[in-house]
């Protein structure tokens, strides 16, 4: 089956810098990878996804890159604000395209140091 | 968005009770999942379902079983609970979002204790 690796665990940046985190996947027939942020005690939520049609894809602050022969995809987010600290999800499809669901990495904890 | 409630969203149980969880749905989405998420080691797909009639394994289905009551109800048990499994859970839907394309939407999260 999928398995998905993410990095780093924990990462802390300054206030306006920019963050980023990596995901590696290791099924070449993964078709879907969705980000998804989740605060303390809330549900995780979609941020931004990327299907394997496409290298890149932006929404504001926010963009991922996939590299298919390499099997890795991150997440950038540019100009951060407080309300970016959470727990930051990565997760890969399976050739399903996510109708059989996902495999996650463990996840990001991004701190925002004012 | 996916109107994805769970019950209970606490609750407290003894080794070797029986526990179910409960999921609905309000959407009309035909596929659903249950993912428990332990500190540290992300979310992890226990069940999935396509309609009643079609429910499928995901990695780490053992000790757990589910039953889809109707499209909108998918609920999880737990036959004889175990401090392991002490975990939070969560149900999600999965269907096509006007204007953002498919997508998985997960419900508020069920934590439960198993002591």
């Amino acid at each position: 089956g999928e398995n998905v690796e993410q990095h780093p665990s924990t990462l802390s940046v300054q206030e306006g810098d920019s963050a980023v985190i990596k995901c590696t996947y290791s099924d070449s027939a993964s078709n879907y990878f969705p980000w998804y942020k989740q605060e303390l005690g809330k549900r995780p939520q979609l941020i931004i996804d990327i299907r394997s049609n496409v290298g890149e894809k932006k929404d504001q602050r926010i963009a991922v890159t996939l590299n298919k022969t390499a099997k890795h995809f991150s997440l950038h987010i540019t100009e951060t604000q407080p309300e970016d600290s959470a727990v930051y999800f990565c997760a890969a499809s399976g050739a399903g395209g996510g109708a059989d669901g996902l495999t996650f990495g463990k996840g990001t904890h991004l701190i925002i140091q004012p | 968005d996916a109107d994805v409630t769970q019950t209970p969203r606490n609750r407290i149980t003894k080794t070797g009770k029986r526990i179910m969880l409960e999921c609905s749905q309000t959407k009309g989405h035909d596929r659903m999942y249950w993912y428990r998420q332990d500190p540290g080691l992300g979310l992890r797909l226990i069940y999935y379902s396509f309609d009643v009639k079609d429910i499928n394994k995901g990695e780490i289905s053992d000790g757990y079983s589910v039953s889809r009551q109707a499209q909108a109800k998918f609920s999880l048990s737990l036959e004889s609970a175990i401090p392991n499994q002490t975990a939070l859970y969560f149900c999600a839907t999965y269907d096509y979002v006007l204007g953002r394309d498919y997508e998985q939407y997960f419900g508020p999260g069920t934590r439960l204790t198993v002591t």
